[in-house]
């Protein structure tokens, strides 16, 4: 069964620094998002990608977050300089476009801002 | 803020049905629901979802009624692999982003 896959699981980074995260959709979805979830709170959508530009983007979502899609497969999220605010679990989901189409998640990248 | 509400926990016993219910009243004509659960910290998981008519499938069945106000998740046959928080969302018009509230915790008994 096609699944959406993330790397890595679990990165630790010292604040300031940058990081990546990384996520390959499902082949033939063509809408990809982000969200996170700080631990114990509620699931956040940060913003959603279509056609290589943002649909959709939250409050969350400022400067210091970019979403890129390189390639054909795979669909970044870069924080610029991180905070110890960051730290929690982001997911990555992909979609079709019909109307209705149901999104499938990734297992989560564990970021910890140290 | 999400567009649905549900009962914050549920206990079931294991293999008894579990019926878990959202009320979505200020839902419009062209809006879906989607049910999703998260088991710990992984990512949600698809369940099932629905404009008018019920639906189901291998993992649930979902109900909605006429009226489209609310609707029932349920899971036939529950087991402790169930044990989960159940997301109801409905997607707002014209978006594709989804609202996540606070879900109903489930705890499936021995």
């Amino acid at each position: 069964e096609p699944e959406v896959t993330q790397t890595p699981s679990h990165q630790v980074t010292q604040m300031g620094q940058e990081v990546i995260l990384r996520c390959v959709p499902i082949s033939n979805h063509l809408y990809f998002y982000w969200y996170r979830q700080i631990l114990g709170q509620k699931v956040e959508f940060l913003v959603s990608f279509y056609n290589n530009e943002i649909s959709e983007k939250s409050e969350i979502f400022d400067d210091q977050f970019s979403v890129e899609r390189p390639d054909g497969s795979n669909f970044t999220l870069k924080i610029r300089s991180t905070k110890l605010e960051d730290s929690a679990m982001y997911f990555c989901a992909s979609s079709n476009l019909h109307l209705g189409a149901e999104a499938f998640f990734g297992q989560g990248t564990r970021l910890t801002v140290v | 803020d999400a567009k649905t509400t549900q009962p914050p926990s549920m206990d079931c016993a294991e293999g008894r049905a579990a019926n878990l219910p959202c009320n979505h009243s200020t839902i419009s004509g062209n809006e879906y629901v989607y049910w999703y659960r998260q088991i710990h910290s992984q990512g949600p998981q698809y369940i099932i979802h629905g404009l008018k008519n019920n639906e189901t499938n291998e993992m649930a069945s979902l109900i909605i009624t006429e009226d489209r106000k609310s609707s029932t998740l349920i899971l036939p046959h529950a087991t402790l692999r169930d044990t989960a928080v159940y997301y109801c969302i409905v997607r707002v018009d014209g978006t594709y982003k989804y609202i996540f509230g606070t879900g109903t915790r489930l705890k499936v008994l021995a």
